[in-house]
C-alpha cells in the first residue's frame, strides 16, 4: 500500500538554525499537510497546501515557517530560525481529495529536537 | 468552537475483553469524524471515518464506532482485545469550513494485559 514517507526520522538542531523537514506524499494525492505534536500535547494542524499554494494555515504557522513543493514528489517544511518551543514531532500528511471527509494519510513523523 | 474530548488518557484491558474508547465532540454542524491509531514509532493510521452515510462505522482490525448525535459521541469499540491493539488512539473532527484541518483529541493510550 502506498505510504507517506518522511526524512529524517530524527533531527537535532541548535536554536536559531534553519531546518528543513522532508516528505514524499502518496504519488496521486493532490493535497498536502503538516501537523505537529509537542510532547504530551495534542496533534495540531499547521498548514495545508494545494495547487502549489497554501490553502489554509493555523496561527502557529507564522513567518518562521514556510512550505514548498520543489519538484513533483517532495513536500518540505522549513523553519527559518528554530526556537526551543519548536521541539516536537512533525507529521506530514496527504489526501486524494480536498473535501472534509477525505481521510488524511500520515507519515511516521520527524522528531525535531532544538537545543 | 469545535472541540474533541477523549475521556481517559490511559485505558487498560485484558486480552479478549471489550475495548471501549470514548470520544465526544462539539460541532454546530454535522461533523466528519475520524479515529486514528498510532503504534510506537509510527505515524497516524486511519482506523475509520464517519461521513454521515451510516451511524455505525466499521473500520480496520475489527474496530467500529457509532455516531450518536444526541450524545455528541463517537466512541470506538472492539469486542475482543488483542495484544497487538496496544497503541495510542486519536479521535478527530474536521474543522468546519475547512479541508484537511483536523482537530484532534488528546489521545488514549490502550494497554492490553495478557
Amino acid at each position: 500500500e502506498p505510504e507517506v514517507t518522511q526524512t529524517p526520522s530524527h533531527q537535532v538542531t541548535q536554536m536559531g538554525q534553519e531546518v528543513i523537514l522532508r516528505c514524499v506524499p502518496i504519488s496521486n494525492h493532490l493535497y498536502f499537510y503538516w501537523y505537529r505534536q509537542i510532547l504530551g500535547q495534542k496533534v495540531e494542524f499547521l498548514v495545508s497546501f494545494y495547487n502549489n499554494e497554501i490553502s489554509e494555515k493555523s496561527e502557529i504557522f507564522d513567518d518562521q515557517f514556510s512550505v514548498e513543493r520543489p519538484d513533483g514528489s517532495n513536500f518540505t517544511l522549513k523553519i527559518r530560525s528554530t526556537k526551543l518551543e519548536d521541539s516536537a514531532m512533525y507529521f506530514c500528511a496527504s489526501s486524494a481529495g480536498g473535501q472534509g471527509n477525505s481521510p488524511l494519510h500520515f507519515g511516521n513523523g520527524t522528531r525535531l529536537t532544538v537545543t | 468552537a469545535q472541540s474533541v474530548t477523549q475521556l481517559g488518557s490511559h485505558v487498560s484491558v485484558s486480552e479478549g475483553a471489550l475495548v471501549l474508547l470514548r470520544c465526544n465532540y462539539s460541532s454546530s454542524v454535522p461533523p466528519y469524524l475520524f479515529w486514528y491509531v498510532q503504534y510506537p514509532n509510527q505515524g497516524l493510521q486511519l482506523l475509520l471515518k464517519y461521513t454521515s452515510a451510516a451511524t455505525l462505522v466499521k473500520g480496520i482490525n475489527g474496530f467500529e464506532a457509532e455516531f450518536k448525535k444526541s450524545e455528541t459521541s463517537f466512541h470506538l469499540t472492539k469486542p475482543s482485545a488483542h495484544m497487538s491493539d496496544a497503541a495510542e488512539y486519536f479521535c478527530a473532527v474536521t474543522r468546519m469550513g475547512s479541508q484537511g484541518n483536523l482537530i484532534f483529541g488528546k489521545g488514549t493510550k490502550l494497554s492490553v494485559k495478557p
